[in-house]
């Protein structure tokens, strides 16, 4: 079965430190990855999605990037935190091969605080 | 443009009592609907979809959806709350065809369940 992993699940940080959040998904190839960012418990913004190795799509311009190593590894980062970079950053995959009617599976979040 | 709308920030209940969670959407071409469920400082997981076919849908935890085309709805029901219930529910529709897989997510409706 499928499978996905975000690290770490908190994170306390200063302003002005880089930042760096990782997922990886197993069990599957080819995914659709996916970075949300849910503030104060509520509504989801897409930050970035990719559909390949090396393929990012940003949705927001903003202080964040994103990163697709390989396959089944998606990573957020950062050169300089703001305190709007707060939140709670969640990945997700869908399947990219069987097309848009498969739902998107969630990992569990890394909540990020930035002092 | 698709979009998807809750209208309540959040629903109350007593337990042993029906739920209806509300959801409506607009969208051009055929609707790919999803519900998720968030509980605290965790992922969302997914509870059930509309792709095509009975308007009925059943899902995860005792949850169904009703689609209907005529009012753009895709309401969550459950026909006996449990306490256990109590989360935070979001809706989503599947952004423009393609591979990409985008969802774009209601703001979500908290559901609590009172014994």
């Amino acid at each position: 079965s499928q499978t996905i992993h975000q690290w770490p699940a908190t994170l306390v940080q200063p302003v002005g430190s880089p930042l760096s959040l990782e997922c990886t998904v197993e069990g599957t190839s080819n995914p659709n990855l996916y970075w949300y960012r849910q503030a104060a418990g509520r509504g989801l913004q897409l930050l970035f999605y990719s559909v390949g190795i090396g393929q990012i799509s940003s949705e927001v311009p903003q202080n964040l990037s994103a990163s697709r190593p390989q396959d089944r590894q998606f990573i957020l980062s950062s050169k300089k935190l703001l305190l709007s970079d707060s939140g709670f950053y969640l990945c997700a995959w869908t399947s990219g091969s069987w097309g848009s009617d498969q739902p998107q599976h969630f990992g569990d979040g890394t909540r990020l605080s930035i002092l | 443009a698709q979009s998807v709308a809750q209208p309540e920030d959040q629903v109350n209940v007593a337990e042993g009592n029906p739920l209806t969670v509300k959801c409506t959407y607009s969208v051009s071409g055929n609707p790919y609907l999803f519900w998720y469920v968030q509980y605290p400082n965790r992922g969302l997981q997914f509870l059930l979809k509309y792709i095509t076919g009975d308007n009925l849908v059943k899902g995860s935890y005792g949850f169904e959806a009703e689609f209907n085309k005529s009012q753009t709805s895709f309401h969550l029901k459950k026909p006996s709350a449990l306490v256990s219930d109590s989360a935070l529910y979001f809706c989503a529709v599947r952004d423009s065809p393609g591979n990409t897989g985008k969802l774009i997510f209601g703001q979500g409706t908290t559901l609590q369940v009172k014994p």
